[in-house]
């Protein structure tokens, strides 16, 4: 059974930049869930989706957007890159239904924000 | 808004040594709390969950206790080994399944 798998590992952009980060749910997962880990710092979360629409969002500029497909995969696009999003991107699944959920996490995209 | 507060590291203890590392959380009501870790190089993990007040979470030796009335969730674990080096977050999820973090604390465990 496949966990949650995302790419690429790491990537290296420049500011002004656009990116897209890729994730793959755990398989039976519905939701997916995106979280910013600055270095030596908790996650922050980005947004979550859920049926291909976004359920919640933090507090995060407009740069950020996400997109889900039918098949539960989703992206997190980033615009005009600006050094300060250097971090690790974490995405996350679990099944949208369950009051007690627990998220599953990937291993996360390393961006570098030349 | 919901916030969690956890012990600055790193701490470093000696293998069979006792852990605890601190944890409160500030909620507007009555939260689902977490611990996890994240191995070097690696993604979270869950390490143990509790969903009410007084529930005890537990597993791979690691307990914390859900304790509504001091808004904490203590991580403890009787004795380290070297492989429970990692960093450890505690965490919390009260509206729609978004997890709040701690800053995280580092654990360095020595033979």
């Amino acid at each position: 059974d496949a966990g949650v798998t995302q790419s690429p590992t790491h990537l290296i952009k420049t500011r002004g930049q656009q990116v897209t980060l890729r994730c793959s749910p755990k398989s039976g997962h519905d939701t997916v869930s995106w979280y910013q880990q600055a270095l030596g710092q908790g996650p922050q979360f980005i947004f979550q989706y859920y049926e291909e629409e976004e359920r919640q969002r933090g507090n995060f500029p407009d740069r950020f957007s996400g997109h889900q497909f039918p098949n539960y995969s989703s992206e997190l696009n980033v615009n005009a890159l600006l050094l300060g999003d250097s971090a690790l991107y974490l995405c996350a699944s679990s099944l949208g239904g369950a009051l007690f959920y627990e998220q599953y996490f990937g291993p996360g995209t390393r961006l570098t924000v030349t | 808004g919901d916030s969690v507060t956890q012990m600055e590291g790193p701490v470093t203890l000696s293998e069979e040594a006792f852990l605890t590392i601190n944890c409160t959380y500030t909620a507007t009501g009555y939260p689902s709390l977490f611990w996890y870790v994240q191995y070097p190089g690696e993604g979270l993990q869950l390490l143990l969950k509790a969903t009410k007040a007084d529930d005890k979470g537990s597993n791979k030796g690691f307990e914390a206790t859900y304790r509504k009335e001091t808004t904490s969730f203590h991580l403890e674990k009787g004795s380290v080994q070297v492989s429970d080096s990692a960093v450890y977050f505690c965490a919390l999820s009260e509206e729609g399944n978004k997890l709040v973090f701690g800053a995280g604390t580092i654990l360095r465990v020595k033979s």
